[in-house]
């Protein structure tokens, strides 16, 4: 079976602070592909990043930076120096031959971040 | 335009209504997809369409009918909806169905709330 768990439902920081999003998948798929998107309070999700299962690198945008390690099958997400304008539900998701490459999507976890 | 259109942002219908949500692209993108959002539950995959035809349907009862005319314009037909199908319905297209090399494009979505 495959699943993402995005187990913070909400987190709430103050402006400027760093703050990590976890997510953890499960797939017995050796290929398989992790997606975080963002999600406004205007509705409509923002493709933020794609990795493959075969590429381990870390990576950095900016002031964000993800952080993969297959060996705790997670994908974490950090926002450095936050703004309030990251504001926003944001989602795990997982795409793998054994769900036909479907998105299978975490719950989400909802960032404020305050003044 | 660019990205992904859908209307109307907002509707209030009655269990009696008939109704239609209108998704639009002009992408280029050859897959397109409904997804539902109600609060606190993953993204639900309702149907997807590749190149026009319907290539999947997951389990989505009668009262939602979906149409693709073209590969630009996907419908959402709605009759005889129930209040628990009040959400956020969200439209998506990529560029291939289900393709991993490429992040999903969305809509802002229709909230949707039947009385």
């Amino acid at each position: 079976a495959q699943k993402v768990t995005q187990a913070q439902t909400e987190i709430s920081v103050v402006e400027k602070e760093d703050v990590t999003l976890d997510c953890v998948y499960e797939t017995r798929d050796t290929t398989y592909y992790l997606f975080w998107y963002k999600q406004p309070p205007s509705g409509e999700l923002v493709f933020l990043i794609r990795r493959n299962s075969f590429d381990e690198q870390n990576e950095i945008s900016g002031r964000y930076s993800w952080n993969f390690q297959k060996s705790t099958s997670s994908f974490n997400f950090t926002i450095t120096a936050s703004q309030v304008v990251d504001s926003a539900v944001y989602f795990c998701a997982l795409s793998a031959m054994d769900s036909n490459y479907q998105l299978i999507w975490g719950a989400g976890t909802k960032l404020i971040i305050k003044p | 335009e660019t990205g992904v259109t859908q209307t109307p942002r907002h509707l209030v219908m009655g269990m009696t209504n008939k109704k239609s949500l209108k998704c639009e692209q002009h992408l280029g993108h050859n897959a397109m997809y409904w997804y539902k959002q109600s609060a606190k539950k993953p993204l639900e995959l309702m149907f997807v369409y590749s190149l026009e035809e319907r290539v999947e349907n997951n389990s989505v009862p009668s009262r939602f009918s979906p149409e693709c005319p073209n590969s630009s314009h996907l419908f959402l037909h709605l009759h005889t909806l129930q209040p628990e199908d009040s959400a956020l319905y969200l439209c998506a297209s990529s560029q291939e169905d289900r393709d991993p090399n490429y992040g999903y494009t969305f809509g802002s979505g229709t909230r949707l709330t039947v009385v």
